[in-house]
């Protein structure tokens, strides 16, 4: 069965703050890992990860994929209350365009003024 | 932006009452999805849709479920006889072959 573990599972800091987000994962046939923003409702998109090593980053946030060891870190610098949010990690899986992702339990960021 | 459109936002029913839940996918993706998430737990794969069938499904996805595309832009989730642990939040979602998946806001949905 695959899995999807993401560490911590919530998170208080600052504003200002820079925060690390931690996915790691078991798959059978991995082809991508995804992050994504859930606030209030919808989970947002991010970040598609499919090859090792190279950090994608948008604004204060990046993130970087290592199949070698099965994690993926997410990084917000200056961090701000609107990052207030949960963060979830997904795993899709090879085999086809119509696979379903598995998401892990996602990290509950909160962000203090 | 393009956006996924679910309705309705919240609904309420009896447990064994039958349900359905509509999505608007974005006009040009080509795989449809359904996710649902428990409260305080995390989100779950039902079922995916490509070609006009059903292409994967989830051990949730059992005979109480079914989905259909009616009309070429409508995409709907069916729950034949809701029992009280169908409660959550219904996310669809779809995607081009290439890119992430974009999803809707969810229907919150509460059996009583």
């Amino acid at each position: 069965e695959d899995k999807v573990v993401q560490s911590p599972l919530s998170l208080v800091v600052h504003e200002g703050d820079t925060v690390t987000l931690n996915c790691s994962y078991e798959v059978t046939n991995f082809r991508s890992l995804l992050w994504y923003k859930q606030e209030k409702k919808a989970p947002t998109f991010l970040f598609m990860l499919t090859s090792s090593g190279i950090e994608k980053k948008s604004g204060r946030l990046s993130s970087i994929l290592d199949k070698k060891e099965l994690f993926s870190i997410l990084n917000i610098t200056a961090t701000q209350t609107g990052d207030s949010a949960i963060y979830l990690c997904a795993v899709l899986p090879s085999g086809g365009g119509a696979d379903g992702l598995t998401f892990g339990k996602g990290t509950h960021l909160i962000i203090q003024p | 932006e393009p956006e996924v459109t679910q309705t309705p936002s919240h609904q309420v029913t009896q447990m064994g009452q039958e349900v359905i839940l509509r999505c608007v996918p974005i006009s040009n993706h080509l795989y449809f999805y359904w996710y649902r998430q428990i409260l305080g737990q995390k989100v779950e794969f039902l079922v995916s849709f490509y070609n006009n069938e059903i292409s994967e499904k989830s051990e949730i996805f059992d005979d109480q479920f079914s989905v259909e595309r009616p009309d070429g832009s409508n995409f709907t989730l069916k729950i034949r006889s809701t029992k009280l642990e169908d409660s959550a939040m219904y996310f669809c979602a779809s995607r081009t072959g290439t890119y992430g998946y974009t999803f809707g806001s969810g229907t919150r949905l509460t059996v009583v």
